[in-house]
């Protein structure tokens, strides 16, 4: 089975700029997280989708992010405009079970430097 | 607020010694709890999980870890430590998200140093 893939790997922007990131769940998984991880933090949940509906997105600064997921597969996150604290690795989750945490698989991740 | 908390920053083991990473929750009823390993430049990697039964849990690659509900605990373990164990461990639990539906929230993780 493919895992959830990620792209880019890194991106290194100057502040002020924006960003895109991209994820592709595994197949059938319709439940997809986003979250943040900060060097020597743990991750934080920005956003969960159950299809192409958000679930919470209670930590997103709704500000400078968006995310969306069409049709319920693909997922993007965007900043605009990034600032210096967005430095972080950006992990993209999708889970089998609906409703629930059992199944977490987790991309690569998308390293992002803002400068 | 629910929470999980890694007290260990770092943890330096010698290879072949056994290794015991901790961590202790915070959540309201029955904890589903969650070990994941991070290499560098990689995705987390699921290594065990409890969600009810016996309390020692048994994982990928050796690990297992101990559920203690008394002391709300769950530390990861491993009886003889290898150098390629070396990697950040996050310890997770289940928190309810609203809308009837679930997510993890993490610890801030453990370096773990395995010195041959």
């Amino acid at each position: 089975e493919a895992g959830v893939a990620q792209s880019p790997r890194y991106k290194i922007i100057e502040k002020r700029q924006s960003v895109a990131f991209w994820c592709n769940p595994i197949s059938g998984h319709a439940t997809l997280y986003w979250y943040q991880q900060i060097l020597g933090q743990g991750p934080k949940l920005l956003i969960q989708f159950q299809n192409n509906g958000v679930v919470d997105d209670s930590q997103l600064p709704k500000d400078r992010f968006s995310a969306e997921r069409l049709k319920g597969v693909d997922s993007t996150l965007k900043i605009q405009p990034a600032k210096l604290e967005d430095s972080a690795v950006y992990l993209c989750a999708s889970s089998l079970v609906f409703r629930d945490a059992y199944g977490y698989t987790f991309g690569s991740g998308t390293r992002l430097t803002v400068v | 607020a629910q929470s999980v908390a890694q007290p260990e920053d770092q943890v330096n083991v010698a290879e072949g010694n056994p290794l015991t990473v901790k961590c202790t929750y915070s959540v309201s009823g029955n904890p589903y709890l969650f070990w994941y390993v991070q290499y560098p430049n990689r995705g987390l990697q699921f290594l065990l999980k409890y969600i009810t039964g016996d309390n020692l849990v048994k994982g990928s690659y050796g690990f297992e870890a101990e559920f203690n509900k008394s002391q709300t605990s769950f530390h990861l373990k491993k009886p003889s430590a290898l150098v390629s164990d070396s990697a950040l461990y996050f310890c997770a639990a289940r928190v309810g998200s609203g809308a009837g539906s679930y997510q993890l929230t993490f610890g801030k993780g453990t370096k773990l140093s395995v010195i041959p």
